[in-house]
């Protein structure tokens, strides 16, 4: 079954620098959600679309924006790169039909 | 303020049944519980949900008793790839993840 991508895998920015993470949800779903997981932390949730639209917020700093694209698949694009954004990226996508939420395998971002 | 409680940590050996209580005292109506397995530095994966009394799937059961202020999370002869966080989560729309419990499996 096909499950929910994200691109690239790995990521290694300076500070200051930008960086554009992707994910390609689950065919037939509308719903994406991004996730922050810090070293040794547990998920927060950054912010979610349905049907290409922002649908919630979480706790994303405003250096952070993303969008849902036509396709679906969404963008979380992060400015001014700061140390403490080094953290592991996840991209979940869930139907209407179904509340579950799907994970994909992550973006590992590393702030040099 | 945590929607859910569980343990911080759980011991067991190979071949155990583990049993995880979570406790969800403010569950809204309209709220699910769902459980979510995370191996180190992999997305969470999607165990088993459920809305009341119990539900059983391949890998685990779910029992939520009726009035809903707790559920157990029950894993049949874990083996050591069952080692582990476990989330309990309420999901609503988006899922808030508190601190999940870390069950270590031993031969």
């Amino acid at each position: 079954a096909a499950g929910v991508i994200q691109s690239p895998r790995h990521l290694i920015k300076e500070k200051r620098e930008t960086a554009t993470l992707k994910c390609y949800p689950i065919p037939r779903h509308d719903t994406v959600y991004w996730y922050q997981q810090g070293p040794g932390q547990d998920p927060q949730f950054l912010i979610s679309f349905y049907e290409k639209m922002q649908s919630d917020k979480g706790s994303i700093p405003d250096r952070f924006s993303a969008q849902q694209f036509s396709d679906y698949h969404s963008e979380l694009n992060m400015s001014s790169l700061e140390l403490g954004d080094s953290a592991l990226y996840f991209c979940a996508s869930r139907s209407r039909s179904k509340n579950i939420q799907y994970f994909g395998a992550g973006t590992r971002l590393s702030v040099l | 303020l945590a929607k859910t409680t569980q343990p911080i940590s759980m011991d067991s050996y190979e071949g155990q049944e583990v049993n995880i209580t979570c406790s969800h005292n403010n569950i809204a109506t309209n709220d699910y519980i769902t459980w979510y397995q995370q191996f180190p530095s992999q997305g969470p994966r999607f165990i088993i949900q459920g809305y009341k009394t119990k539900v059983t799937n391949e890998v685990a059961s779910l029992f939520i008793p009726a009035d809903r202020k707790s559920s157990t999370l029950s894993l049949p002869r874990v083996s050591l790839s069952d080692t582990a966080v476990y989330y309990c989560l309420l999901n609503d729309y988006k899922l808030s993840f508190g601190a999940g419990t870390t069950v270590t499996v031993r031969a």
